[in-house]
């Protein structure tokens, strides 16, 4: 079964200092990689993909993603943290030739001042 | 702003009844994706529609049902309604059915079945 696993529930960062939101995958063929972000009572928001090319994947915010085949990885990064980035942090994947994008269980990012 | 806009944003009813929770995607977007959240199940999806056609099926129960409208509006229907249904419903929608194209979220429905 094709699965997206965060195996952290929660990461607690110092502001100012760099963070890093793991991600692993298990989903057939090469897939497309996306990180969300949800702020409470609010929706999730695209931060940014991953399709194709570059391994580094810049987004919104400051925050970028790393993209490791090997390790079947795409873990979200940022090389200082603000308070205002606490948030739940979702990676989600989908097949490059179709299927149901598959989500991650979450993490909940904790930046204290 | 997503551009998805969902109504209501907080729905309280009994077990037994049945609800609609309405969804408007962003302009332009022909694809509509239903996901349940709650804190013991996570990020469920349950239902994806793409230009009024059902495109996928996920963890969607029997006595749930949506449909997508000529003008591309979708609404989940949850009937016999449980106290377990309590949750956030989200809906989503993209530029098109293609796997590469990101997601737009609304701020949800909060359902509260008491």
């Amino acid at each position: 079964a094709q699965s997206v696993a965060q195996p952290e529930d929660q990461v607690n960062v110092a502001e100012g200092n760099p963070l890093t939101v793991k991600c692993t995958y298990s989903v057939s063929g090469n897939p497309y990689l996306f990180w969300y972000v949800q702020y409470p009572n609010r929706g999730l928001q695209f931060l940014l993909k991953y399709i194709t090319g570059d391994n580094l994947v810049k987004g919104s915010y400051g925050f970028e993603a790393e993209f490791n085949k090997s390790q079947t990885s795409f873990h979200l990064k940022k090389p200082s943290a603000l308070v205002s980035d606490s948030a739940l942090y979702f990676c989600a994947a989908i097949a490059n030739q179709g299927g149901k994008l598959i989500f991650g269980q979450g993490t909940e990012l904790s930046v204290k001042p | 702003d997503s551009g998805v806009t969902q109504t209501p944003k907080h729905l309280i009813t009994a077990t037994g009844q049945r609800v609609t929770l309405r969804c408007s995607p962003r302009s332009g977007d022909l694809s509509v994706y239903w996901y349940q959240q709650s804190l013991d199940q996570g990020l469920q999806f349950l239902i994806q529609y793409y230009n009024g056609e059902e495109r996928a099926k996920g963890n969607i129960l029997e006595r749930f049902s949506a449909q997508q409208f000529p003008d591309l509006h979708s609404e989940l229907n949850l009937s016999s309604l449980e106290l377990g249904d309590s949750a956030l419903y989200f809906c989503a929608s993209s530029t098109r059915t293609g796997t590469d194209s990101p997601l737009h979220f609304g701020n949800g429905t909060r359902l509260t079945v008491t």
